[in-house]
C-alpha cells in the first residue's frame, strides 16, 4: 500500500532554514509527482509546488518561488523541501502528497514547522 | 490566478440529513475540481475528483457535481463519521483551494 512517511516536527530559530523529508513506499517512486502542501493553524491548504522524481523537474507556486526548495533522492525513496530564511509566518504544518488516482489522492501525515527564537 | 469561492464557511446539520457544499470557479476550470474531508488532527482525504468520480473507499453517501463553474459536494445521509473540514481544489491551473466548510452536527 502507498504510504508516504514525514520526518519529525521542527522547532527553528528565526532567519534559519529547515530541510524535510517525505519517505516514499508502496509504488515505483519516479512514476508519479510528489506535491507540497502549507497549513497554517487553523487555516486552509495552499500549494507549494511539486518534483518529478524521475527527472528533477519543479514546479512551484510562484508565492513560494523563493522560499522552498524541492528535491529528490531516488536511491532512498525520498522527496526533500528546504524552507529558507524563516519567519513566524512560515510556521505551519506541511504536506507531502501525491498524484493518482485523482490529484492529492495520498498524504504524509504532515510535518509541524515551529518557528520561535 | 483561479480563486475558488466555498460556501457555507460552516455548517450544522442533523444526523441522517443531506448536506450540500458549493465551491464556485473564477474562471472555467473543466472537471478539474477535487473534494476532501479532514478530520481534526489528520491529513486531508480525497473523496471526489474529476468533479464526480469518488476514490477508492469513500462511501457512496458522498457525490460530486458541476453546473458551469460551480461544484457541488453532496454528502445524501449525514453520518457522525463525517464531521469534520471539507475543501474543494481547483487542479486546473496552479492548484489552489477553497477556504474550507467546517461540518459539525447539530
Amino acid at each position: 500500500q502507498v504510504n508516504l512517511l514525514q520526518s519529525g516536527a521542527a522547532l527553528v530559530k528565526p532567519g534559519a532554514s529547515v530541510k524535510l523529508s517525505c519517505k516514499a513506499s508502496g509504488y515505483t517512486f519516479t512514476d508519479y509527482y510528489i506535491h507540497w502542501v502549507k497549513q497554517s493553524h487553523g487555516k486552509s491548504l495552499e500549494w507549494i509546488g511539486y518534483i518529478n522524481p524521475n527527472s528533477g523537474y519543479t514546479n512551484y507556486n510562484e508565492k513560494f518561488k523563493s522560499k522552498a526548495t524541492l528535491t529528490v533522492d531516488k536511491s532512498t525513496n525520498t522527496a526533500y523541501m528546504e524552507l529558507s530564511r524563516l519567519t513566524s509566518e512560515d510556521s505551519a504544518t506541511y504536506y507531502c502528497t501525491r498524484d493518482y488516482p485523482g490529484p492529492f489522492a495520498y498524504w504524509g501525515q504532515g510535518t509541524l514547522v515551529t518557528v520561535s527564537s | 490566478d483561479i480563486q475558488m469561492t466555498q460556501s457555507p464557511a460552516s455548517l450544522s446539520a442533523s444526523l441522517e440529513e443531506i448536506v450540500t457544499i458549493t465551491c464556485q470557479a473564477s474562471q472555467d476550470i473543466g472537471n478539474w475540481l477535487s473534494w476532501y474531508q479532514q478530520k481534526p488532527g489528520k491529513s486531508p482525504q480525497l473523496l471526489i475528483y474529476g468533479a464526480t468520480s469518488l476514490a477508492d473507499g469513500v462511501p457512496s453517501r458522498f457525490s460530486g457535481s458541476r453546473s458551469g463553474t460551480q461544484y457541488s459536494l453532496k454528502i445524501s445521509r449525514l453520518q457522525v463519521e463525517d464531521i469534520g473540514i471539507y475543501y474543494c481544489l481547483q487542479a486546473y491551473s496552479a492548484n489552489t483551494f477553497g477556504a474550507g466548510t467546517k461540518l459539525e452536527l447539530k
